[in-house]
C-alpha cells in the first residue's frame, strides 16, 4: 500500500495559465474524489469518479476546470486560464468499494497563482 | 443541504491535559461521521469514524460518539501529548439511497497545540 500520490506537491503560475494536477490513487480503489481546500477552512468537494466514469460535479467546479480518470486509474484535473482565487490545495482522495465511505487522502498540490 | 460546524481554534493544552472538541451537524439522510487529523506538513488522516446512531469510534486513545438526538459527535481525549498536536476536521457523508457518492462535507477544522 504505496497511499495516495500527488503531481507537483507545489505549483506557481501566472494568471491566465493553465495547469494540470495527477492523481495517483490506492491500487484497486475504485472511487476518486477531488477537493478544494483554502486557507483556514476544510476540504471542499469538487468532483466524484466511480471507475472512469465522472458521477458528479460540485458547482464549485467553474467551465475552467475539468477532470478526467480515462482508465480509472489515475486522475488529472486541469484549471484553464488560472485565476488568483484559484489559489488552494487541490486534494485527492480514494476509496475501495468494499469502505466506500472511507477516504483516503494524498498530500496535496498547492497552487498559488500569481 | 449537509454542514459541519466545529469548535473555533486554536485550542492550547499542557500535556496530559482533557481535550474536548464539539462538532455539530445537518444533514437530510443518514450521514456516516469521520474525524480527520492532519499533522503538520502531511495529508489528512482518518483518526476515527461511526456510521450509526450511538456508535463509538476510538483510535489512539481518541473517542467520540454519535448523537443523533443532539446531532453531535464530539471528539475526546483522556490525556494528549505534544505528537497530538494537529488540526482536526470533523466531517460527514450523506450516502443516500440510490446514490454511490460518498463525498465528505468536512468543518473547518480545529488546530491543536500541545505544550510540554
Amino acid at each position: 500500500d504505496t497511499g495516495v500520490s500527488q503531481d507537483p506537491r507545489h505549483k506557481i503560475t501566472k494568471r491566465g495559465q493553465n495547469v494540470t494536477f495527477r492523481c495517483d490513487p490506492i491500487s484497486e480503489h475504485n472511487r476518486l474524489y477531488w477537493y478544494r481546500q483554502t486557507l483556514g477552512q476544510g476540504p471542499e468537494f469538487l468532483t466524484y469518479f466511480q471507475n472512469e466514469a465522472q458521477l458528479e460535479k460540485s458547482r464549485l467546479l467553474s467551465d475552467r476546470f475539468s477532470a478526467e480518470r480515462p482508465k480509472g486509474s489515475f486522475s488529472t484535473l486541469e484549471i484553464q486560464r488560472t485565476e488568483q482565487g484559484d489559489s488552494a490545495m487541490y486534494l485527492c482522495a480514494s476509496s475501495t468499494p468494499f469502505k466506500p465511505n472511507e477516504q483516503f487522502f494524498g498530500p496535496g498540490t498547492r497552487l498559488t497563482v500569481l | 443541504g449537509d454542514s459541519v460546524t466545529q469548535m473555533e481554534g486554536p485550542v492550547t493544552l499542557s500535556e496530559e491535559a482533557f481535550l474536548t472538541i464539539n462538532c455539530t451537524y445537518t444533514a437530510t439522510g443518514y450521514p456516516s461521521l469521520f474525524w480527520y487529523v492532519q499533522y503538520p506538513g502531511e495529508g489528512l488522516q482518518l483518526l476515527l469514524k461511526a456510521t450509526k446512531a450511538d456508535d463509538k469510534g476510538s483510535n489512539k486513545g481518541f473517542e467520540a460518539t454519535y448523537r443523533k438526538e443532539t446531532t453531535s459527535f464530539h471528539l475526546e481525549k483522556g490525556s494528549v501529548q505534544v505528537s497530538d498536536s494537529a488540526v482536526y476536521f470533523c466531517a460527514l457523508s450523506d450516502w443516500n439511497s440510490g446514490g454511490s457518492n460518498y463525498k465528505l462535507t468536512f468543518g473547518k477544522g480545529t488546530l491543536l497545540t500541545v505544550n510540554p
